[in-house]
């Protein structure tokens, strides 16, 4: 496709439940980076591949937060025992070349995710 | 540490009217700025960037931006707001060297008919 996609657009959960957010980033895009969105927030860092290595994870809220890409495009963000604070948006972003600083980010729409 | 502020968190402006959303950042060295905006229930869209050369930035959707490196400053201009402007617009910030982008908390437009 021509975007980033992610699915599912929402996802409702009930607390304890795993959840897994998929991403396709644009095609021959070599980052790839996950941020959680709270209600009325801007987009916090959660983690960053280059091609399939995960270069950083230092903003994943706990170890129940796990990211993987294992063949350096569809990236999966799972979330085992979910929590009420886990309710967010998800959205992945992907750029073109490795990460830089001034390469722009390609959003995808975002994963609402509510646990109840 | 960089760090970007967005001192509005609500405006509302007319239509026609003009609009500027501020931007103010902390960063040690020249950072790269970018604003995006975001419409209800959508990802963020690119408006403009800044990395290096003339401080005046145009982007799309007739928006334009000022760096200002005296007051640490990257904001968001248009001269006449149209009803569809009305969204979420966040001001970022990219460090040169590294893949880090720190986002504002954003400025809710809206738009009065």
């Amino acid at each position: 496709g021509a975007g980033v996609s992610q699915s599912p657009r929402y996802k409702v959960a009930k607390r304890g439940q795993d959840v897994a957010l998929r991403c396709d980033p644009i095609s021959g895009h070599v980052s790839l980076f996950w941020y959680q969105q709270a209600l009325g927030q801007g987009p916090e860092f959660l983690t960053y591949f280059q091609n399939e290595a995960q270069l950083d994870k230092s903003g994943l809220p706990s170890d129940r937060f796990f990211a993987e890409r294992p063949e350096g495009s569809v990236s999966t963000l799972k979330i085992q025992r979910t929590q009420q604070e886990d309710s967010a948006v998800y959205l992945c972003a992907s750029s073109l070349v490795a990460g830089t600083g001034d390469s722009p980010l390609h959003f995808g729409n975002g994963t609402r995710l509510t646990v109840t | 540490a960089q760090s970007v502020t967005q001192p509005d968190i609500h405006i509302t402006v007319s239509e026609g009217a003009s609009l500027e959303l501020r931007c103010n950042y902390s960063y040690g060295a020249t950072p790269y700025l970018f604003w995006y905006v975001q419409s209800p229930g959508q990802g963020l869209q690119l408006l403009l960037k800044y990395f290096s050369g003339d401080t005046l930035v145009q982007g799309i959707k007739g928006f334009e931006a000022e760096f200002k490196r005296s007051q640490s400053s990257f904001n968001l201009r248009k001269p006449s707001v149209h009803w569809s402007d009305a969204a979420e617009y966040f001001c970022a910030v990219g460090a040169g060297g590294t893949y880090k982008y720190i986002f504002g908390t954003g400025t809710r437009l809206k738009v009065l008919a």
